[in-house]
């Protein structure tokens, strides 16, 4: 089986601007999380999709959103990028419910200049 | 105090011998449990996970849990230099929640 994939693999935007990231997950897992994890915080959760709903939310400001689509595909975005948003986003999936194993995607390394 | 605290690093071992990574968590209805591997510049892996008090092995890997003391370990006997890694301890409530990982180097 393909493991989870994140596209693209690196970004760089400027201040301001926004960005999507893309997560495809394991064939059959239905639920994405998303982390974010940067040296000084560690890794975060941002948020969890089950069934095109978000089912669970971390402590993130509203300028980072998500959704899931009809083939549990996700995608986040985050508008108005800062400087503070440079970091490693992860996407993990799992089979039914975030309780279980997460499997993570290599991440998509987002550099805001 | 933080959700799920990991005993400060570095930890350095020499190779061969047993290195042993504490985590202890806050919430006491937590059910699931996992240690993930992370090496520089990639992203997590599984190594264990265990979900009831005692004792799981696996390999070289053995996780401990204690739920009334909310405490879980992780022991790798026979370390090897490739064991060297960022190690994080992850809780699951409502969330997976991480601590901010040991990092482990195992000396030739």
């Amino acid at each position: 089986k393909a493991g989870v994939t994140q596209t693209p693999r690196y970004l760089i935007k400027t201040r301001g601007q926004q960005v999507t990231l893309s997560c495809s997950p394991i064939s059959g897992h239905r639920s994405v999380s998303w982390y974010q994890q940067t040296p000084g915080q560690g890794l975060q959760f941002l948020f969890e999709y089950f069934s095109e709903t978000q089912r669970n939310k971390g402590n993130f400001p509203g300028r980072f959103s998500g959704r899931q689509f009809s083939n549990s595909r996700s995608e986040m975005n985050v508008s108005t990028l800062e400087l503070g948003d440079s970091a490693l986003y992860l996407c993990a999936s799992s089979l039914e419910d975030s309780q279980e194993t997460q499997y993570f995607g290599p991440g998509t390394r987002l550099l805001v200049l | 105090q933080k959700e799920v605290e990991q005993n400060s690093g570095p930890l350095s071992v020499p190779e061969g011998a047993i290195a042993s990574l504490n985590c202890t968590y806050s919430d006491r209805g937590s059910q699931s449990f996992f240690w993930y591997r992370q090496y520089s510049g990639k992203s997590p892996e599984l190594i264990m996970s265990i979900y009831s008090n005692g004792d799981k092995e696996d390999g070289r890997f053995t996780a401990q849990l204690n739920k009334a003391s909310q405490y879980v370990s992780l022991l790798i006997r026979d370390s090897q230099p490739s064991d060297s890694a960022t190690y994080l301890c992850a809780v699951q409530g409502g969330k997976l929640i991480f601590g901010q990982g040991t990092e482990l180097s195992v000396k030739p």
